[in-house]
């Protein structure tokens, strides 16, 4: 079973701050995601990962496969980026999405 | 052009009380997905269907039961509701295994 960590569990920053959220996993995977939800909505799927670093407009999602490790970038954060970032994986040979705990951000203005 | 919807967005029912969820997509993606989710916790998959091949998770109770009566619709039943089952229910679709799931706003349920 693969065990999915996130860390910060929280983070407050302020507006304009560059914000890191960090993910790892403990066995080897065929794709990351990194998944948004705002609070009491429904998930928004940023980015999947198999290798390198993908970036869409002020975020970057970047995945290191030898150290199972992959990190959330959010450039010039604003309050409306605040919301419960989750990692999630996906096994070899598994078509189920293994979770991690969420990272609960919040931008003060 | 919302691409998962699912009705309704919120529902109260009483213990007991049979509910149906329901959860449409205009992707055409084979796969679909229902998962539970309760309050500051991860998703828990309840069931997953490729095209009309059903899977069901070992830990779903079977007090849920889902239906896909095409590639468009999937139907949440819960056959009696209990206090333990008010959660947020999210239907998500992918077009095949390991490509990314795109997610319903969800239903949030309510058990009185």
């Amino acid at each position: 079973k693969n065990e999915v960590e996130q860390s910060p569990q929280n983070l407050t920053a302020q507006e304009g701050e560059f914000i890191t959220i960090n993910c790892s996993y403990s066995v080897g995977i065929s794709a990351l995601h990194w998944l948004q939800q705002h609070p009491g909505g429904g998930i928004v799927s940023l980015f999947m990962l198999s290798s390198g670093k993908k970036k869409h407009g002020r975020l970057i999602a970047t995945i290191n496969i030898q150290e199972k490790h992959s990190s959330l970038h959010i450039t010039a954060s604003h309050p409306r980026d605040s919301a419960v970032y989750i990692c999630a994986v996906h096994n070899f040979g598994n078509e189920k999405l293994t979770f991690g705990t969420g990272t609960r951000l919040t931008i003060i203005p | 052009d919302a691409m998962v919807i699912q009705n309704p967005r919120y529902q109260v029912t009483q213990f007991g009380k049979p509910v149906t969820l329901s959860c449409s997509q205009t992707l055409n993606h084979n796969v679909m997905y229902w998962y539970q989710q309760k309050s500051s916790q991860a998703p828990k998959l309840l069931f997953h269907y490729y095209d009309k091949d059903f899977n069901n998770e070992a830990d779903t109770p079977d007090n849920f039961q889902s239906r896909r009566p095409n590639t468009s619709f999937c139907f949440l039943d819960i056959r009696s509701p209990g206090l333990g089952d008010a959660a947020m229910y999210l239907c998500a679709t992918s077009r095949d295994w390991s490509d990314t799931q795109y997610f319903g706003p969800g239903t949030r349920l309510t058990v009185l």
